[in-house]
């Protein structure tokens, strides 16, 4: 079956780094990626990696290794506005995304 | 990247009637588009897959003749919560890919919040 496992809770403090893991099995694919979602809101895209290695936008990164089915997001400077739930969305073969139940990641001053 | 609109934000209706949610992508066309629904502190579960000029595909469990998807153009798909019950209140989003940007990214709706009294 198709399986996405994160922590469902976070805490960090304002100006730190988070890193927030992600492990998935899909039936096939295509590609990782990473949304971030405010309560109420639409997701919102961060990232998108397809080969393994590290993936670095200001702040944010993001890394994949395909072969033990394992990623990560990495939040450098957090501010209050990253309190918010990071959802990990790996493709599969049929180009479908698959959501997990993402973490919700609390900042604290 | 690119625009999905979505319409209404929110929306309140009495059971028993029914309501139609737009998805629309502004700058791009769209062949393929994707209705979730979401619950609180959950993940997207994704209902239908609403396909350009034919019927939309949906998931296992999801009542199609409840939830009517019509996808008429290729920048509109409509879906309709037809006599709605309390417990389709839900927030309810709509997803396209920009087959111009690589047709990975998922780019989405505002979403809708749909409260059934």
């Amino acid at each position: 079956g198709q399986n996405i496992d994160q922590p469902t809770e976070m805490t960090a403090t304002e100006g730190a780094i988070v890193q927030i893991n992600c492990t998935y099995q899909t039936s096939g694919f295509n590609g990782l990626f990473w949304y971030q979602q405010h309560a109420g809101e639409a997701p919102t895209f961060l990232s998108y990696n397809v080969l393994d290695g590290l993936e670095e936008k200001g702040r944010f990164s993001s890394f994949l290794s395909r072969s033990k089915g394992y990623s990560y997001l990495l939040l450098k400077e957090l501010q209050m506005k990253d309190s918010a739930s990071y959802l990990c969305a790996p493709m599969d073969s049929n180009y479908q995304l698959i959501w997990g139940a993402g973490t919700k990641l609390i900042i604290k001053p | 990247g690119a625009v999905v609109s979505q319409h209404p934000s929110r929306v309140i209706c009495k059971s028993g009637t029914s309501v139609k949610i737009e998805c629309r992508s502004l700058d791009f066309q769209a062949t393929t588009m994707f209705w979730y629904r979401q619950f609180p502190k959950k993940s997207l579960m994704l209902m239908a897959t609403s396909n350009e000029g034919s019927k939309a595909t949906y998931e296992q469990g999801v009542e199609k003749d409840k939830f009517l998807i019509n996808h008429a153009s290729l920048t509109l798909s409509t879906l309709t919560v037809t006599s709605a019950h309390p417990e389709d209140s839900s927030f309810y989003i709509c997803s396209a890919r920009d087959p111009g940007q690589g047709d990975t990214e998922a780019f989405f709706g505002q979403g809708t919040r749909l409260t059934v009294v």
